[in-house]
């Protein structure tokens, strides 16, 4: 089983949409997850943090269920700018020092 | 304005040759990382380094060397070794080695014939 698992997609969805990514990871004891947002042919960037409560950032909610070892993304109200590819990322290694990249889910929203 | 460079963004290179892609920040972090990513692929870590004059091996450093002789610089060798190097290539700093943010350069397209 790999490390961090992400369906690649892709998601096409319209405008105003919600959509949800799932992200499962193998290593029980990781204890801080990440989702990062690439946009076509750039750089990674954070998006938000994911906490055991859960958290939220306007449109976007991700939660943690540590039981069944999944993440998850939500987008409210899709924008056309929300198109990109989403990273699930999770420290792995020595002292979980080191972040571990899923393959990335691509989101594509449609006018 | 504080941030990371990679020159150049495009890189075209004869199969056989070792090229180096330049990595530099700005940011005043102790760690710094390479990545490499393919075409559908997620990141694979090649080299990191927590400190200067201080680097380890990643999940994929066979054909590949880097250096880090000064806090800002990390640069990356690609040698004739590497099989497929053909690849984009993401340079990173965080500001320690378990620090939770991993800030990225815009990346190096390299292409090999």
């Amino acid at each position: 089983r790999k490390e961090v698992e992400q369906d690649p997609g892709p998601f096409n969805v319209p405008e105003g949409a919600t959509v949800a990514f799932n992200c499962t990871y193998s290593n029980s004891a990781s204890q801080s997850f990440f989702w990062y947002r690439q946009d076509c042919r750039k750089e990674p960037k954070l998006l938000m943090s994911v906490y055991s409560s859960g958290n939220e950032d306007g449109r976007f909610t991700a939660q943690l269920n540590r039981a069944s070892q999944y993440i998850s993304l939500l987008i409210r109200d899709s924008k056309l700018s929300d198109s990109a590819t989403y990273l699930c990322v999770v420290p792995i290694g020595n002292a979980g020092n080191m972040l571990t990249f899923g393959g990335g889910t691509r989101l594509m929203v449609k006018p | 304005d504080g941030g990371i460079t990679q020159s150049p963004k495009y890189l075209f290179r004869k199969e056989g040759q070792n090229v180096t892609l330049s990595c530099e920040q700005n940011l005043n972090h102790d760690a710094m990382y390479w990545y490499r990513q393919d075409p559908g692929q997620g990141l694979r870590l090649i080299y990191y380094s927590q400190i200067v004059n201080d680097f380890q091996k990643g999940d994929i450093a066979e054909g590949y060397s880097v250096s880090r002789e000064k806090k800002e610089s990390f640069p990356l060798t690609v040698t004739s070794a590497q099989k497929n190097p053909t690849a984009f290539y993401l340079c990173a700093s965080s500001i320690f080695i378990a620090a939770r943010e991993q800030y990225f350069g815009p990346g190096t397209r390299l292409t090999v014939t």
